[in-house]
C-alpha cells in the first residue's frame, strides 16, 4: 500500500473564504493523480485526473495543480460556499491498475 | 443515465452466512474494482478486473472473491463473512486502466454480527 498523505485532516471556513488542501504522494513511478469530492451519504465523484508534471486544471471555483517531481498536488477552492462542504479525496495511481487513496480532507463551510 | 449500481445498499448479516454484493455498470467500461472504507483509513482496494475473465487481488483481498463473466457485472462475494468485514463497500468502474476517472456506485454498508 503506497503512502498518500492529505492535509489538513479537516477544515472549517466561512462562506466566501478561499481555501486549499495538500496531497503528498511518492515521487517515483507516477502515472496519474486523481481528486474526488465525496458528499455525505453519496458516492465519490471525480473532480480532476492529472497526468503531467505542471498540470493545472480548473472546474468553476475549484482548481488543482500537480508537481510530480516533488510529489504533491494542491486543490484550491475560491470563495467557498456551503455546498462545497464535503470530503475531498486524492488518489495516486502508480501502475494504472490501482488507485491509492489518502484519508481525505473534510471541509465544512458555514454561512 | 451513466451509472454504477450496487445492491444492496444496506445489509446486516451473521457470521459465516455467504453473501454477494452486486455491481453493474452501463458505460461499457473495461476496468472495475471494489474498495472498502473504514473509519480513519482511506479507501482500500479489494479486487480489480481489467476485463472479462481477468481479475486480480488488490491490497486487502483476504476473505473476498470476485468474478467477471460479463463486462458490465462485477459481484463481490463473501463466502464466510466475519465481523472484521463490517465496512462500507464501493464498486467503481473506469473506461480503461490508467489515467481515467473512476465512477463509483452508491456504496453498500455491511454489518456482520
Amino acid at each position: 500500500i503506497l503512502n498518500v498523505e492529505q492535509s489538513p485532516q479537516s477544515l472549517h471556513v466561512q462562506e466566501g473564504d478561499s481555501t486549499n488542501f495538500t496531497c503528498s504522494f511518492p515521487s517515483s513511478n507516477f502515472y496519474a493523480l486523481h481528486w474526488y469530492r465525496w458528499e455525505t451519504a453519496k458516492s465519490p465523484e471525480a473532480l480532476f485526473v492529472m497526468t503531467l508534471n505542471g498540470d493545472e486544471k480548473k472546474k468553476g471555483r475549484i482548481s488543482a495543480t500537480l508537481n510530480t517531481k516533488e510529489g504533491y498536488s494542491y486543490l484550491y477552492i475560491k470563495g467557498s460556499q456551503p455546498e462545497d462542504s464535503a470530503t475531498y479525496l486524492c488518489a495516486f495511481e502508480d501502475s494504472g491498475y490501482a488507485l491509492n487513496f489518502g484519508k481525505g480532507t473534510s471541509l465544512l463551510v458555514t454561512p | 443515465e451513466a451509472q454504477v449500481t450496487q445492491n444492496p445498499r444496506y445489509l446486516i448479516t451473521v457470521t459465516g452466512k455467504k453473501l454477494t454484493v452486486t455491481c453493474s455498470q452501463n458505460m461499457n467500461h473495461e476496468y472495475m474494482s471494489w474498495y472498502r472504507q473504514d473509519p480513519g483509513l482511506g479507501l482500500r482496494q479489494i479486487y480489480y478486473s481489467m476485463n472479462v475473465e481477468v481479475t486480480d487481488k488488490g491490497d486487502v483481498p483476504e476473505g473476498y472473491k470476485v468474478s467477471r463473466k460479463e463486462k458490465r457485472n462485477f459481484p463481490l462475494i463473501l463466502e464466510s463473512p466475519s465481523p472484521n468485514q463490517t465496512s462500507l463497500y464501493f464498486c467503481a468502474s473506469s473506461l480503461q486502466t490508467g489515467g481515467t476517472e473512476a465512477f463509483f456506485g452508491q456504496g453498500t454498508r455491511l454489518t456482520v454480527v
